[in-house]
C-alpha cells in the first residue's frame, strides 16, 4: 500500500513568517493528495488539495505544491496567524479508491 | 448542508465489552471511510463503504467491523474491547460517483466530530 511521510513533526513560527510542511509518497498511482487541518479538540478539516494533473494549487495564504516525479508535495503557509496553529495531516490516495493515507502530521505553533 | 455528524460523542467502556458507533454523511454522499486516531499511530484507515457494500478493508482485526445502511449511515461495532482500541474514531463522507464506464470517482472526503472512545 501507499505509504506517506510527513515532516517536519513540529514546527514554530513567528507571527508573519512563512511556514513549510514536507510530504513524500510512495505510490506513483496516487493521484489525489488533500491536507487538513486539525485544532485540539476538533475534526480535521480539509483545507486544500491538489491532484496530480496540476503541479501547484493556491487558495489567499495557502498554496500546496506538487512534484509528481520526485513523489513529494509540501504546504505553504505565508504571513502566518496565532490562529494557524494547529495539527497539519498530509494525505495521499487515488481518486477511485475510498481510502487517503495519512503523514503522521505536523504541530505548527506560531507565535505572536 | 449539514455536515457529518457521528453519535455518540463519549464512550467509556471496560475491556470485553463491545461497542457500536454511529455515522451520518452529508446529505447526497454515499461513501464513508472509518479512521482511528491515536497519538502513537496517527490516522489509520479502518474501512469504506459504497452503496452498502464494504470497498476497501485497513489492517485491523476482525473485531472491528462495520456495515451502512440504505440512506447511507454507518455504523461501525468492535467486539471484545481491549485497552489499545481506546482512541478517536472518526468517519468521512465524499461524494463519490459512477463514470459512465461505471468506475467509481471519489471526491474531497470531510470529517465528522469523532467518537472518542476509553476502554478501562
Amino acid at each position: 500500500g501507499e505509504n506517506v511521510e510527513q515532516h517536519p513533526s513540529t514546527l514554530s513560527v513567528q507571527e508573519g513568517d512563512s511556514a513549510v510542511i514536507k510530504c513524500t509518497y510512495s505510490d506513483s498511482a496516487s493521484n489525489y493528495f488533500p491536507w487538513y487541518k486539525q485544532e485540539l479538540g476538533k475534526r480535521p478539516q480539509l483545507i486544500i488539495d491538489i491532484r496530480s494533473n496540476v503541479g501547484e494549487k493556491k487558495d489567499q495564504r495557502i498554496a500546496v505544491t506538487l512534484n509528481k516525479t520526485a513523489k513529494h508535495f509540501s504546504l505553504h503557509i505565508t504571513e502566518t496567524q496565532p490562529e494557524d496553529s494547529a495539527v497539519y495531516f498530509c494525505a495521499g490516495g487515488g481518486s477511485t479508491l475510498g481510502r487517503l493515507y495519512f503523514g503522521r502530521g505536523t504541530q505548527l505553533t506560531v507565535w505572536p | 448542508k449539514a455536515g457529518v455528524t457521528q453519535t455518540p460523542r463519549y464512550l467509556i467502556k471496560t475491556r470485553g465489552q463491545q461497542v457500536t458507533l454511529s455515522c451520518s454523511p452529508i446529505s447526497g454522499h454515499r461513501s464513508v471511510s472509518w479512521y482511528q486516531q491515536t497519538p502513537g499511530q496517527g490516522l489509520q484507515f479502518l474501512f469504506e463503504y459504497f452503496s452498502e457494500t464494504q470497498r476497501n478493508k485497513g489492517n485491523f482485526p476482525g473485531r472491528f467491523s462495520g456495515r451502512q445502511f440504505s440512506n447511507s449511515r454507518s455504523e461501525m461495532n468492535v467486539s471484545t474491547l481491549e485497552l489499545g482500541d481506546s482512541a478517536l474514531y472518526l468517519c468521512a463522507s465524499s461524494l463519490a460517483s459512477r463514470t459512465s464506464g461505471g468506475a467509481l470517482t471519489y471526491n474531497e472526503q470531510f470529517f465528522g466530530p469523532g467518537t472518542r472512545l476509553t476502554v478501562l
